[in-house]
C-alpha cells in the first residue's frame, strides 16, 4: 500500500536552515513526490517535484532558498535562511496507479 | 493566470446531497486531469476524487466511493462534485486542484477552496 510518512512537527531558527522529510512505504521507494506549502489561513501551493534521483521541478516563483533532494524511500524538502513567513504546513504528495492519490500527514514548521 | 474558482459549498443536513463546481481559466482545461481534495477543520489534505483529461477514467478515495461523483465539461472549462448522502465527517473546505498529467501526476495549480459543512 503507498503511504507517505511525516513528522508531525519540525522547528528551526530564523535565518537557519531546515530539512523536512517525507518517507515513502516499502516498495514504493522510486515514486517522485510533490511539496506543497499551506501558510496559516491560506490555500495550498505547490512548491516542487522531487525525483528518485533527487532532481526537482520547482513552481513558479519559488525562491530559490527551496531545493529538494532524495535518499533511498526519503524525499526531502530543504529550506535555508529561515523567514517568518516560511511557517507553515508542508504537505508531500505522491500518486499510484490509475486515479490514485496520497498525502502525508503533513509538517508544522515553527520558525523560532 | 491560472485560475480555479470553486462554488457550490454550503450548510446541509445529513444525508442530503450537494453539487460543488470549479470553474476553471488561464489554461487549456482539456489537456490536464482535475482533483478535489478538502481540508476538515484543523485536519491535513486529503484528495476525494480525480478525473482524467476526458472524463474517461476516475477515482475516489474509500472514504467517498459509493457516495460521491467527479465529472467534467471540457467545453465549459468546468469540474463538478457531485456529493449525496453526506455525513458529519465529510465537513470540510473542498479544493479544486489541477494535475501536470492528463491522468494522475501531481498537483500544480489549486483553488481556494469552498466550504461544505454538514450538520443537523
Amino acid at each position: 500500500q503507498l503511504v507517505l510518512t511525516q513528522s508531525p512537527s519540525a522547528s528551526a531558527s530564523l535565518g537557519a536552515s531546515v530539512k523536512l522529510t517525507c518517507t515513502l512505504s516499502s516498495g514504493h521507494a522510486s515514486h517522485a513526490i510533490a511539496w506543497h506549502q499551506q501558510q496559516p489561513e491560506k490555500g495550498p501551493r505547490y512548491l516542487m517535484k522531487v525525483n528518485r534521483d533527487g532532481s526537482h521541478n520547482k513552481g513558479d516563483g519559488i525562491p530559490d532558498r527551496f531545493s529538494g533532494s532524495s535518499s533511498g524511500a526519503e524525499r526531502y524538502l530543504i529550506i535555508s535562511r529561515l523567514q517568518s513567513e516560511d511557517e507553515a504546513d508542508y504537505y508531500c504528495q505522491t500518486w499510484g496507479s490509475g486515479i490514485h492519490v496520497v498525502f502525508g500527514g503533513g509538517t508544522k514548521l515553527t520558525v523560532l | 493566470e491560472v485560475q480555479l474558482v470553486e462554488s457550490g459549498g454550503d450548510l446541509v443536513q445529513p444525508g442530503r446531497s450537494l453539487r460543488l463546481s470549479c470553474a476553471a481559466s488561464g489554461f487549456s482545461f482539456n489537456d490536464y486531469a482535475m482533483h478535489w481534495v478538502r481540508q476538515a477543520p484543523g485536519r491535513g489534505l486529503e484528495w476525494v476524487s480525480g478525473i482524467n483529461w476526458s472524463g474517461s477514467s476516475k477515482g475516489f478515495a474509500d472514504s467517498v466511493k459509493g457516495r460521491f461523483t467527479i465529472s467534467r465539461d471540457n467545453a465549459r472549462n468546468s469540474l463538478y462534485l457531485q456529493m449525496s448522502s453526506l455525513r458529519v465527517e465529510d465537513t470540510a473546505l473542498y479544493y479544486c486542484v489541477k494535475d501536470v498529467s492528463q491522468v494522475t501526476g501531481y498537483f500544480d495549480y489549486w483553488g481556494h477552496g469552498t466550504l461544505v459543512t454538514v450538520a443537523s
